[in-house]
């Protein structure tokens, strides 16, 4: 039971241009949105992040959408750069659940994301 | 560089063995989490601990097991290992175990079960 999901496995976009990366989420819980980057042999490292109190934040070229009535959210990349080739993770909390899930980030598949100069 | 180091980077094995992941988390952080990552998925949680103790739990196999020292780093344990544990496996931390807390990753090991 995929809970988040990117169904686009990859994206290729030019230089300079916007990059759109889309998640999908099913469980309603969810209230805490991140996403993350991946270089090759990296771990994934902290992008942005959205609470389900807003529907929009923005961290320079970055800025994550949410809109809840769909169960979806985007990252927006403008412009787009060669060095933001990477895989893109979208991933999910809730932050007012309790039990033993206090911890637990929730993973989509990801988005290699490819800017071509 | 997020600070958090995991040991090894490659881990060659066969089945049936027992393996163990070593992570050291960030400079106080108190909080350290595991993932598997398979191929062509995402990012599985495991478990969490919080200053030694387990603080969630998530599709973590009978056969794995973790723990958090005193000196805050981690191991994971997996044993009877199969085919199907080959995967790369990551470990976090964060300051407090809070839900909203950016999580740091470290490099991740990958394991390949033979």
């Amino acid at each position: 039971d995929q809970q988040v999901k990117q169904n686009s496995p990859s994206l290729s976009v030019q230089e300079g241009r916007i990059s759109i990366l889309n998640c999908d989420y099913t469980n309603s819980m969810f209230d805490y949105f991140l996403w993350y980057k991946k270089y090759p042999a990296e771990g994934p490292t902290f992008l942005i992040s959205i609470s389900s109190i807003k529907d929009k934040n923005e961290d320079g070229r970055f800025t994550v959408f949410l809109n809840k009535s769909a169960k979806h959210l985007s990252l927006h990349i403008v412009p787009s750069q060669p060095g933001d080739s990477a895989v893109y993770f979208c991933a999910a909390n809730n932050i007012r659940a309790g039990g033993t899930s206090y911890g637990k980030l929730t993973f989509g598949q990801g988005t290699i994301l490819t800017v071509h100069p | 560089d997020s600070g958090v180091t995991q040991t090894p980077k490659h881990l060659i094995t066969a089945t049936g063995q027992r393996v163990t992941l070593r992570c050291s988390p960030r400079s106080g952080d108190l909080s350290v989490y595991w993932y598997q990552q398979s191929l062509d998925q995402g990012l599985q949680f495991l478990i969490q601990y919080y200053n030694g103790e387990e603080r969630a739990k998530g599709n973590i196999l009978e056969r794995f097991s973790a723990q958090q020292f005193p000196d805050l780093h981690s191991e994971l344990n997996l044993s009877s290992l199969e085919l199907g544990d080959s995967a790369l496996y990551f470990c976090a931390s964060s300051a407090s175990g809070l839900r909203q807390e950016t999580q740091y990753f470290g490099p991740g090991t990958r394991l390949l079960v033979l």
